[in-house]
């Protein structure tokens, strides 16, 4: 499982599209790429994953990179309740163990 | 379809003590995945049953223990609690990509 690399904090306005960065240089060929979420005083949440192509879900989108060495997750339209620290975790076989960095904690102003 | 269910929610022990925490995944998942989360070390994979046996296992000392039963509900036990242990336990039930985590464990330890 590759190590990932995250902003500390981002900002963003609520209604504002939000871009959250992550870099996984050393991902392997057969690393996914997942996204996890904790908002304030609850467990993590499943967000997203994928391999090599962009994901769509009802939640967010996840663009990666061609060379897979970076990955980014967009909300399309932030809203308060999105406020969270969110998780990228590459991961290779199967879907345990997440390994959890310290994310990016989100910040959404209204 | 339920959630993951963890009890106790809240729990305050004295050091030395022993505790039992207990979750139940969502129905049909068969494997259950604990973490601890703390402020200092974010959070952290203890182990991972999957049809009652213990697939995976993190770095902890002997005295963290859990077991799965035969309807998939997972206990973990930590013996002769220390200071540290007071943490938030995460219980999380899997499918095949995506975890599901419950609300967790608060455990203080006196």
């Amino acid at each position: 499982d590759a190590k990932t690399t995250q902003p500390n904090s981002m900002e963003s306005n609520e209604e504002e599209p939000v871009h959250l960065p992550c870099n996984h240089s050393t991902i392997s060929g057969t690393d996914y790429i997942h996204w996890y979420r904790q908002l304030p005083s609850q467990g993590p949440e499943y967000v997203i994953h994928g391999l090599t192509s962009n994901v769509n879900n009802r939640m967010a989108s996840l663009a990666i990179a061609e060379d897979r060495k970076s990955s980014t997750l967009i909300l399309h339209r932030a809203t308060l309740r999105d406020a969270a620290v969110y998780y990228c975790i590459s991961l290779n076989s199967g879907n345990t163990p997440l390994v959890f960095g310290k994310g990016t904690r989100l910040s959404v102003i209204a | 379809k339920a959630g993951v269910t963890q009890t106790p929610r809240y729990l305050i022990k004295t050091r030395g003590q022993q505790v039992t925490l207990s979750c139940s995944p969502i129905s049909g998942h068969r494997s259950v995945s604990w973490y601890q989360q703390t402020p200092g070390q974010g959070l952290q994979f203890l182990f991972e049953y999957f049809s009652e046996t213990q697939r995976n296992k993190g770095n902890f000392p002997g005295r963290f223990s859990g077991r799965q039963f035969s309807n998939s509900r997972s206990e973990m036990n930590v013996s002769t609690l220390e200071l540290g242990d007071s943490a938030l336990y995460l219980c999380a039930s899997s499918n095949l990509y995506e975890q599901y985590f419950g609300p967790g464990t608060r455990l203080t330890v006196t």
